[in-house]
């Protein structure tokens, strides 16, 4: 069965970065899915943060590109997120999760929550 | 790229179908045909009911249909049920090559 988990800070300063990593049970990161970010700010809905192939290639929200870098670290068979500059409105229950071509997302992790504070 | 438009809430009686629809651009919903739907609990996890714009993952419920007219995706349930009362956000593949969400829906059963 394949499973993820995100780690990481649970608590991140203003202007600082923020920084996780989703390891992956079950299932080998270069077997041929994307894997991706979203996340969900309290009582609100979900946006998508980006999505990577095993190969490095990177597809970023617009809104959030100038802030974001993703990697795959295959070795481990995990995959990380940095967003730099946060502010408030970055304070989100973050999730990753495997994508397919298409965008089905078939297997998420639990989710954490991340709050910008100082 | 802006969120897709769904309406803020739907509700129905027990046995009753709903649909819930998902306006987009032909720069996302209208170019593609990636929509998929996702139901969520409070406190838990999304989980695809839908992907493809009509099809279905094994171990999800015939009650939940998806099709798609123009820039507007809809998912359907039918024989509403207690256990389907819960957020439902579409999502949609986009010509930069990223995915963008509604602004979800919530389902209240009656």
């Amino acid at each position: 069965q394949v499973q993820l988990q995100e780690s990481g800070p649970g608590l991140v300063k203003p202007s600082e970065t923020l920084s996780l990593t989703c390891a992956v049970s079950g299932y080998s990161v270069i077997s041929g899915y994307y894997w991706g970010w979203v996340r969900q700010p309290p009582g609100k809905g979900l946006e998508w943060i980006g999505t990577i192939y095993h190969s490095g290639s990177t597809y970023y929200n617009p809104s959030l590109q100038s802030r974001v870098t993703m990697s795959v670290d295959t070795s481990k068979n995990q995959f990380s997120l940095k967003l730099r500059s946060v502010t408030a409105t970055d304070t989100a229950v973050y999730y990753c999760a495997r994508v397919a071509v298409g965008g089905q997302t078939d297997f998420w992790g639990q989710g954490t929550l991340v709050t910008v504070s100082s | 790229q802006s969120a897709l438009t769904q309406p803020a809430s739907v509700s129905g009686s027990p046995g009753q179908s709903i649909t819930i629809s998902c306006t987009g651009t032909s720069s996302d919903v209208g170019g593609y045909d990636y929509v998929s739907w996702y139901q969520q609990h409070p406190g838990k996890a999304p989980k695809v009911m839908i992907y493809d714009v009509s099809k279905r993952p094994s171990g999800v419920s015939n009650r939940f249909s998806g099709s798609k007219s123009g820039n507007t995706a809809s998912l359907t349930i039918s024989g509403l049920q207690a256990e389907d009362e819960a957020d439902y956000y579409c999502c949609s593949f986009t010509s930069i090559t990223t995915y963008v969400f509604g602004t979800g829906t919530k389902v209240t059963v009656l």
